[in-house]
């Protein structure tokens, strides 16, 4: 099974910071997911990436195979910003199955 | 509307009463799955369907069971649920693999079993 361990567990920010969240992970993957948990629950997906930069809106995922890291970074962060972020990777032997980090809660002040 | 959905959103049961949560998508995907998510524990996925008449155990299968008669639906069942199955449920989808294409979330299913 594929370790995925997530840094900070939780993140207080004021409106207008840079926020950066990491993941790492034990085994080598094709491609790591972000996804955003927002305080009602629901779940939406952010970024899928295999290699490099993606970015949408103010929100840049980064992903370095080699170190077996990700990042996640929100420029200018927003109070809508709050959320809990969460990192998972497929598991070593399947691609059929995900393993999920803890998440990060991310609380912006305003 | 590209959609998961589950129903129902809220349950509170009692030990060993058998229940079903259902989950349905309708973007025509090969791919479902169910997550329960606990304080602490982040997500694990309990099951997961590659295809109709294909389901596949995934971290804790245990007390669970599922379906995939259609390709629209991947139904939860807990046959004689246990307080320790209180947890919030996702049911999940995409395209193909789970590796390689974006996850699509179900709304939750909070369930409390007493």
């Amino acid at each position: 099974k594929n370790e995925v361990e997530q840094s900070p567990q939780n993140l207080t920010a004021q409106e207008g910071e840079f926020i950066t969240i990491n993941c790492s992970y034990s085994v080598g993957i094709s491609a790591l997911h972000w996804l955003q948990q927002h305080p009602g629950g629901g779940i939406v997906s952010l970024f899928m990436l295999s290699s490099g930069k993606k970015k949408h809106g103010r929100l840049i995922a980064t992903i370095n195979i080699q170190e077996k890291h990700s990042s996640l970074h929100i420029t200018a962060s927003h109070p809508r910003d709050s959320a809990v972020y969460i990192c998972a990777v497929p598991s070593e032997t399947s691609g059929s199955r995900l393993t999920f980090g803890e998440g990060t809660q991310l609380t912006v002040n305003p | 509307e590209a959609q998961v959905t589950q129903n129902p959103r809220y349950l509170i049961t009692v030990t060993g009463k058998k229940l079903t949560v259902t989950c349905s998508q309708n973007m025509n995907h090969e791919y479902m799955s169910w997550y329960r998510q606990d304080p602490g524990l982040g997500l694990r996925q309990i099951y997961y369907s590659m295809n109709v008449e294909v389901t596949d155990k995934g971290d804790v299968p245990e007390g669970y069971k599922v379906s995939r008669k259609e390709k629209r639906n991947f139904p939860l069942i807990l046959e004689s649920p246990s307080p320790n199955q209180t947890s919030l449920y996702f049911c999940a989808s995409s395209l193909w693999l789970a590796d390689t294409d974006t996850q699509y979330f179900g709304p939750g299913t909070r369930l409390t079993v007493l």
